[in-house]
């Protein structure tokens, strides 16, 4: 089983500022990664696929990086309604899909 | 357009069993593979279970031998049944059409294992 890592558990940051999210695999997913944005009392919702492609319909504030075992998610200009949680989750090697624990985006 | 629907969720007692339904519109669900993902309150997502197009299923090892995940055609939904069930099995229970990614999710039902 592949286990996902996140960093940092929380972070903490005002309106407008640019933010970026870490992830880490315990084996290389060559780019089969997603990032998921949760907001408090909903599903996920899946914001990028293949490591760097946004889903439909997602802000182009949000990119996506990496390869192999790292990858970050970036969101260039925090915006009020990008407060949320977001998970990793990889589809390289599966079943089980694996996802981190989480990184929390809080205001500051 | 795409929607899932849970429902059966509740209040059991530990060794207690429950099923699941999630009810599927906009598209047939023998046409995507459908999976159950949970979340225990204030943690992160578990994959739980996958029916997959061509009928056969897989589990997490945290799950295996006590959930059965199935599929009615006819109703257009997949169960999953959940025997034994542990107070650690406490969660959210969504579910959601998954290929590679998880694309579409419902809204969720609460399973709470208490005593």
């Amino acid at each position: 089983e592949i286990v996902m890592t996140q960093s940092p558990a929380t972070l903490s940051v005002s309106p407008g500022e640019r933010v970026t999210l870490s992830c880490w695999a315990s084996r290389s997913l060559s780019t089969n990664l997603a990032w998921y944005q949760q907001k408090p009392g909903q599903a996920p919702r899946l914001l990028i696929y293949g490591a760097s492609t946004r889903a439909t319909g997602i802000p182009a504030r949000f990119s996506g990086s990496g390869s192999g075992t790292e990858f970050t998610l970036t969101i260039s200009s925090l915006q009020s309604e990008d407060f949320a949680v977001y998970y990793c989750q990889q589809y390289n090697n599966w079943p089980p899909w694996t996802f981190g624990r989480g990184t929390k985006v809080e205001i500051k | 357009e795409v929607q899932l629907v849970e429902s059966g969720g509740g209040l059991v007692q530990p060794g207690g069993s429950l099923r699941l339904s999630c009810a599927a519109s906009g598209f047939t669900v023998s046409s995507k593979y459908i999976s159950w993902v949970r979340q225990a309150p204030g943690k992160g997502l578990e994959w739980v279970s996958v029916f997959y197009i061509d009928g056969s299923t897989s589990y997490a090892d945290s799950v295996k031998d006590r959930f059965f995940i199935s599929r009615d055609d006819l109703k257009n939904t997949v169960h999953l049944q959940m025997n034994s069930l542990r107070v650690e099995d406490t969660a959210i229970y969504y579910c959601a059409i998954s290929s590679t990614t998880f694309d579409h999710w419902g809204q969720g039902t609460l399973v709470t294992v208490s005593s």
